[in-house]
Protein backbone atom coordinates (compact mmCIF):
# COMPACT_ATOMS: atom_id res chain seq x y z
CA UNK A 1 0.00 0.00 0.00
CA UNK A 2 1.35 3.83 -0.95
CA UNK A 3 1.63 5.66 1.70
CA UNK A 4 -0.46 8.45 -0.08
CA UNK A 5 -3.21 7.73 -2.50
CA UNK A 6 -4.76 10.15 -4.82
CA UNK A 7 -7.13 8.82 -7.81
CA UNK A 8 -4.89 9.91 -11.35
CA UNK A 9 -8.46 10.86 -13.41
CA UNK A 10 -8.11 12.13 -15.29
CA UNK A 11 -11.12 14.94 -14.36
CA UNK A 12 -13.23 16.75 -16.78
CA UNK A 13 -15.58 19.78 -15.91
CA UNK A 14 -17.29 22.67 -17.46
CA UNK A 15 -16.34 25.99 -16.77
CA UNK A 16 -17.49 27.55 -13.47
CA UNK A 17 -18.15 23.90 -11.74
CA UNK A 18 -16.67 23.35 -8.84
CA UNK A 19 -13.64 21.05 -8.60
CA UNK A 20 -12.99 18.58 -5.65
CA UNK A 21 -9.36 16.72 -5.45
CA UNK A 22 -8.57 14.05 -2.71
CA UNK A 23 -5.94 12.10 -1.53
CA UNK A 24 -5.92 9.57 1.48
CA UNK A 25 -2.51 8.65 3.72
CA UNK A 26 -1.65 5.90 5.72
CA UNK A 27 1.32 7.44 8.00
CA UNK A 28 -0.63 9.08 11.40
CA UNK A 29 3.17 11.03 11.32
CA UNK A 30 1.84 13.59 8.94
CA UNK A 31 1.36 16.86 10.21
CA UNK A 32 2.04 19.12 6.89
CA UNK A 33 -0.05 19.08 4.31
CA UNK A 34 0.49 20.74 0.47
CA UNK A 35 -0.99 21.01 -2.48
CA UNK A 36 0.73 21.94 -5.59
CA UNK A 37 -0.61 22.86 -9.25
CA UNK A 38 1.52 21.77 -12.11
CA UNK A 39 1.33 22.78 -15.52
CA UNK A 40 3.44 20.87 -18.58
CA UNK A 41 7.39 21.43 -18.81
CA UNK A 42 7.06 23.51 -15.60
CA UNK A 43 7.81 22.96 -12.21
CA UNK A 44 5.39 22.41 -9.03
CA UNK A 45 3.46 25.57 -7.73
CA UNK A 46 2.52 25.73 -4.36
CA UNK A 47 -1.54 26.64 -3.69
CA UNK A 48 -1.66 25.55 -0.64
CA UNK A 49 -0.21 24.78 2.99
CA UNK A 50 -1.87 23.76 5.85
CA UNK A 51 -0.69 22.43 9.28
CA UNK A 52 -2.87 19.22 11.35
CA UNK A 53 -6.81 19.42 10.61
CA UNK A 54 -9.07 22.10 9.43
CA UNK A 55 -10.21 24.34 6.58
CA UNK A 56 -7.83 26.68 5.21
CA UNK A 57 -8.97 29.24 1.97
CA UNK A 58 -7.38 31.48 -0.20
CA UNK A 59 -9.36 33.03 -3.23
CA UNK A 60 -11.14 30.61 -5.00
CA UNK A 61 -9.48 27.38 -3.52
CA UNK A 62 -9.97 25.60 -0.23
CA UNK A 63 -8.22 22.99 1.71
CA UNK A 64 -9.36 20.81 3.66
CA UNK A 65 -7.73 18.22 6.21
CA UNK A 66 -9.16 15.51 8.37
CA UNK A 67 -6.46 13.92 9.85
CA UNK A 68 -8.87 11.44 11.81
CA UNK A 69 -9.47 9.62 8.66
CA UNK A 70 -6.48 10.43 6.99
CA UNK A 71 -7.94 12.43 4.71
CA UNK A 72 -7.22 15.70 2.39
CA UNK A 73 -8.74 17.43 -0.25
CA UNK A 74 -8.66 20.45 -2.40
CA UNK A 75 -11.54 22.41 -3.47
CA UNK A 76 -11.72 24.74 -6.67
CA UNK A 77 -14.84 27.30 -7.00
CA UNK A 78 -15.48 29.15 -10.15
CA UNK A 79 -13.29 26.82 -12.28
CA UNK A 80 -11.42 28.44 -15.40
CA UNK A 81 -9.84 27.03 -18.56
CA UNK A 82 -6.48 28.17 -16.61
CA UNK A 83 -6.88 26.16 -13.90
CA UNK A 84 -6.43 22.90 -16.11
CA UNK A 85 -3.52 21.53 -15.19
CA UNK A 86 -1.99 18.26 -12.64
CA UNK A 87 -2.63 18.85 -9.12
CA UNK A 88 -0.38 17.09 -6.56
CA UNK A 89 -0.65 16.23 -2.84
CA UNK A 90 1.63 15.99 -0.58
CA UNK A 91 2.59 15.55 2.85
CA UNK A 92 5.55 15.37 5.35
CA UNK A 93 6.54 15.22 8.89
CA UNK A 94 9.85 15.95 10.86
CA UNK A 95 12.36 12.96 12.13
CA UNK A 96 14.96 13.33 13.63
CA UNK A 97 16.95 16.39 11.83
CA UNK A 98 15.06 15.53 8.35
CA UNK A 99 11.73 15.57 6.54
CA UNK A 100 9.94 12.97 5.51
CA UNK A 101 7.98 14.00 2.09
CA UNK A 102 5.32 11.93 0.16
CA UNK A 103 3.77 13.20 -3.23
CA UNK A 104 0.93 11.69 -3.91
CA UNK A 105 0.97 10.56 -7.95
CA UNK A 106 -1.58 13.52 -9.67
CA UNK A 107 -4.92 13.87 -10.75
CA UNK A 108 -5.00 15.55 -14.55
CA UNK A 109 -7.69 18.42 -14.17
CA UNK A 110 -9.24 19.92 -17.43
CA UNK A 111 -11.49 22.60 -17.56
CA UNK A 112 -14.05 22.95 -20.61
CA UNK A 113 -14.61 26.12 -21.64
CA UNK B 1 12.04 37.22 -5.47
CA UNK B 2 13.74 35.48 -7.62
CA UNK B 3 12.39 31.85 -7.85
CA UNK B 4 14.78 28.16 -8.03
CA UNK B 5 16.87 28.66 -11.09
CA UNK B 6 17.96 25.17 -12.57
CA UNK B 7 19.94 24.20 -15.65
CA UNK B 8 19.78 22.99 -18.41
CA UNK B 9 16.37 22.68 -19.01
CA UNK B 10 16.85 19.41 -21.31
CA UNK B 11 19.46 16.78 -21.62
CA UNK B 12 19.71 14.06 -23.74
CA UNK B 13 22.72 11.00 -23.73
CA UNK B 14 23.73 7.73 -24.23
CA UNK B 15 22.92 4.99 -21.17
CA UNK B 16 26.47 4.38 -19.32
CA UNK B 17 27.38 8.58 -20.02
CA UNK B 18 27.41 10.91 -17.00
CA UNK B 19 25.25 14.30 -16.68
CA UNK B 20 25.00 16.75 -14.36
CA UNK B 21 22.31 18.93 -13.09
CA UNK B 22 23.11 22.39 -11.69
CA UNK B 23 20.38 24.60 -9.08
CA UNK B 24 20.12 27.68 -7.14
CA UNK B 25 17.98 27.73 -4.42
CA UNK B 26 16.00 31.34 -3.69
CA UNK B 27 18.58 33.09 -1.63
CA UNK B 28 18.16 32.79 1.90
CA UNK B 29 16.95 29.42 1.85
CA UNK B 30 18.96 26.75 3.97
CA UNK B 31 17.22 23.54 2.87
CA UNK B 32 17.70 22.67 -0.76
CA UNK B 33 16.19 19.23 -2.30
CA UNK B 34 16.69 17.23 -4.98
CA UNK B 35 13.82 15.37 -6.06
CA UNK B 36 12.95 12.89 -9.44
CA UNK B 37 9.74 12.86 -11.17
CA UNK B 38 9.49 10.31 -13.48
CA UNK B 39 6.48 10.81 -16.20
CA UNK B 40 3.13 10.21 -14.80
CA UNK B 41 4.26 10.11 -11.18
CA UNK B 42 5.11 12.33 -8.31
CA UNK B 43 8.09 13.85 -7.27
CA UNK B 44 10.15 11.10 -5.20
CA UNK B 45 12.83 12.88 -2.79
CA UNK B 46 16.51 11.77 -3.47
CA UNK B 47 18.30 14.15 -1.40
CA UNK B 48 18.06 17.08 1.27
CA UNK B 49 20.41 19.78 2.21
CA UNK B 50 20.40 21.95 5.40
CA UNK B 51 23.14 24.23 4.34
CA UNK B 52 26.02 22.33 3.08
CA UNK B 53 25.43 19.10 5.07
CA UNK B 54 23.20 16.02 3.56
CA UNK B 55 20.79 15.47 6.40
CA UNK B 56 19.01 12.59 4.94
CA UNK B 57 19.93 11.00 1.43
CA UNK B 58 18.45 7.44 2.41
CA UNK B 59 16.62 7.69 -1.31
CA UNK B 60 19.23 8.37 -3.27
CA UNK B 61 20.44 5.18 -5.65
CA UNK B 62 24.68 6.04 -4.46
CA UNK B 63 25.87 3.46 -6.69
CA UNK B 64 25.26 6.13 -9.66
CA UNK B 65 24.03 9.50 -7.77
CA UNK B 66 25.90 11.72 -6.20
CA UNK B 67 24.84 15.40 -4.42
CA UNK B 68 26.90 18.29 -3.14
CA UNK B 69 26.13 21.84 -1.97
CA UNK B 70 29.12 23.68 -1.83
CA UNK B 71 29.37 26.56 0.55
CA UNK B 72 25.69 25.99 1.07
CA UNK B 73 24.25 27.72 -2.03
CA UNK B 74 24.17 26.29 -4.94
CA UNK B 75 23.94 22.28 -6.04
CA UNK B 76 24.89 20.34 -8.25
CA UNK B 77 23.27 16.47 -8.76
CA UNK B 78 25.22 13.95 -11.13
CA UNK B 79 24.81 10.76 -12.31
CA UNK B 80 27.57 7.95 -13.21
CA UNK B 81 26.64 5.84 -15.45
CA UNK B 82 23.54 6.62 -16.55
CA UNK B 83 20.58 3.96 -16.91
CA UNK B 84 17.30 3.93 -19.00
CA UNK B 85 15.73 4.03 -16.28
CA UNK B 86 17.04 7.38 -14.83
CA UNK B 87 15.19 9.35 -17.73
CA UNK B 88 12.90 11.60 -15.66
CA UNK B 89 12.80 15.04 -14.85
CA UNK B 90 14.85 16.12 -12.15
CA UNK B 91 13.65 19.00 -9.74
CA UNK B 92 15.16 21.08 -7.36
CA UNK B 93 13.61 22.99 -4.13
CA UNK B 94 14.09 24.85 -1.29
CA UNK B 95 12.23 25.91 1.66
CA UNK B 96 13.44 29.25 4.55
CA UNK B 97 14.43 25.53 7.01
CA UNK B 98 13.93 22.19 7.56
CA UNK B 99 11.06 22.54 9.99
CA UNK B 100 8.46 21.63 7.21
CA UNK B 101 8.36 25.32 5.61
CA UNK B 102 6.65 25.09 2.09
CA UNK B 103 8.71 24.39 -0.38
CA UNK B 104 9.42 26.07 -3.89
CA UNK B 105 10.44 24.30 -6.88
CA UNK B 106 12.63 24.98 -10.11
CA UNK B 107 11.06 23.96 -13.46
CA UNK B 108 13.59 20.78 -13.09
CA UNK B 109 16.09 19.57 -15.92
CA UNK B 110 14.13 16.83 -18.67
CA UNK B 111 16.58 14.05 -18.66
CA UNK B 112 16.69 11.32 -21.60
CA UNK B 113 18.46 8.57 -21.85
CA UNK B 114 18.92 6.58 -25.52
Amino acid sequence: QKEVEQDPGPLSVPEGAIVSLNCTYSNSAFQYFMWYRQYSRKGPELLMYTYSSGNKEDGRFTAQVDKSSKYISLFIRDSQPSDSATYLCAMSALYSSASKIIFGSGTRLSIRP
Amino acid sequence: EAGVAQSPRYKIIEKRQSVAFWCNPISGHATLYWYQQILGQGPKLLIQFQNNGVVDDSQLPKDRFSAERLKGVDSTLKIQPAKLEDSAVYLCASSLDISNQPQHFGDGTRLSIL
